[in-house]
């Protein structure tokens, strides 16, 4: 299963609300899909598994949802702490991961 | 509160072999998987594998089977990753992460950098 994100690149300016899209090449149970954030010479963050499950201690501005092939990953009211790279990830049965190839939410 | 440190930065010769390591503290190191992942500088992210330490289960990544031998001493809580012969193209940060309150990487390392 490949994983597409879609816009390569989204320029915003903090207050705005973002959309990031997620697209499996299969349709995957939602149980599946997790969204990490990562900052320039940071580790990766867990924020969303299970689609739609935020983990704890993410803002509730973070929200995604999805099935299927399509999941989405919502940041309303953008603060400047959000711009970063966002990756979308899927598990299969076997445990064996991918990554997608990220959005780069930028100023 | 959960930690994993990883082996300091390596600089390596292309032939040569490398193992480095990420020690888990604060939770239950055997029974819960743990794994590496690769960032290519100003790339994106690449997952490698998981392993289960408590019995050795190993998943790879096809695009990394047999590159690469992940491992884990359990009685020290440490996971490896390792390599018997480097290319230039091993030359990457490593990430470990481990799985503890969700089947994803949910605490993860600072990162190892190799450059090959």
């Amino acid at each position: 299963i490949v994983l597409t994100q879609s816009p390569a690149t989204l320029s915003l300016s903090p207050g705005e609300r973002a959309t990031l899209s997620c697209r499996a090449s299969e349709s995957i149970s939602s149980r599946s899909l997790a969204w990490f954030q990562q900052k320039p010479g940071q580790a990766p963050r867990l924020l969303i598994h299970s689609a739609s499950s935020r983990v704890t201690g993410i803002p509730d501005r973070f929200s995604a949802f999805g099935s299927g092939t399509d999941f989405t990953l919502t940041i309303s009211g953008l603060e400047p702490d959000d711009f970063a790279v966002y990756f979308c990830q899927h598990y299969t049965n076997s445990l064996v991961y991918t990554f997608g190839p990220g959005t780069r939410l930028e100023i | 509160e959960v930690q994993l440190v990883q082996s300091g930065a390596e600089m390596k010769k292309p032939g040569e072999s490398l193992k480095i390591s990420c020690k888990g503290s604060g939770y239950n190191f055997n029974n819960n998987w743990i794994g590496w992942v690769r960032q290519v500088p100003g790339k994106g992210l690449e997952w490698m594998g998981i392993i289960y330490p408590d019995d050795s289960d190993t998943r790879y990544s096809p695009s990394f089977e047999g590159q690469v031998t992940i491992s884990a001493d359990k009685s020290i809580g440490t996971a490896y990753l390792q390599w018997s012969t480097l290319k230039d193209s091993d030359s990457a940060m490593y990430f470990c992460g481990s799985q503890v309150d969700v089947g994803f990487f949910d605490h993860w390392g600072q990162g190892t950098l190799v450059t090959v």
